[in-house]
């Protein structure tokens, strides 16, 4: 069993959907939970960060921490097709200052 | 700022070939990261430097591979001899302080044939 568990998709949804991307994980060690969003051919650039458990809102994007239940989510409010990429979630296993756990990554497509 | 600059975009070889891929981090940045990433596995870190020195290489996947930053403007990321199993793409990114607000380059995407 991999670390960070993350459904690839595609995941096709409307324009001006909710998007719920999930992410599960099995250590619970791990405290800062990140998401990236990766376009097609770019590299991967961080879209936000929490620490802990709770929700941290930006913009049409929140952020959301379950440690109890081990899951982590990302919701797009008024989904955009400029949304349409690749979204990864990633871990701070806490005994590294550098080191990351990635997930595989979920292709989001946004229809006009 | 430019951003992280990787060099080249694209690269095909033949398999035996040396390949060197190149980055040159954000100015001032003091942490130094390359990545490959690939459906079957992901994103995977195979080397991390700091202050132009390795950390740790412990995900390089072999003695081919090879990295060095002799300076804290531009490093290198060497696979001598390639294969096939290399096809990929290779990111560089740089940070300062936060490591997980690191800013990744455009890529490197690596075909051995």
């Amino acid at each position: 069993q991999k670390e960070v568990e993350q459904d690839p998709g595609p995941l096709s949804v409307p324009e001006g959907a909710i998007v719920s991307l999930n992410c599960t994980y099995s250590n619970s060690a791990f405290q800062y939970f990140m998401w990236y969003r990766q376009y097609s051919r770019k590299g991967p650039e961080l879209l936000m960060y929490t620490y802990s458990s709770g929700n941290k809102e930006d913009g049409r994007f929140t952020a959301q921490v379950d440690k109890s239940s081990k899951y982590i989510s990302l919701f797009i409010r008024d989904s955009q097709p400029s949304d349409s990429a690749t979204y990864l979630c990633a871990m701070d296993p806490m005994d590294s200052n550098y080191q990351l756990i990635w997930g595989a990554g979920t292709k989001l497509i946004i229809k006009p | 700022d430019a951003g992280v600059i990787q060099s080249p975009r694209h690269e095909v070889t033949e398999m035996g070939q040396e390949v060197t891929l190149r980055c040159k981090p954000i100015s001032g940045h003091n942490s130094l990261f390359w990545y490959r990433q690939t459906m079957m596995r992901g994103l995977e870190l195979l080397i991390y430097f700091n202050n132009n020195v390795p950390i740790d290489d412990s995900g390089m996947p072999e003695d081919r591979f090879s990295a060095k930053m002799p300076n804290a403007s531009f490093s290198t990321l060497k696979i001598q001899p390639s294969e096939p199993r290399d096809s990929a793409v290779y990111f560089c990114a740089s940070s300062l302080g936060r490591f997980y607000e690191a800013f990744f380059g455009q890529g490197t995407r690596l075909t051995v044939v």
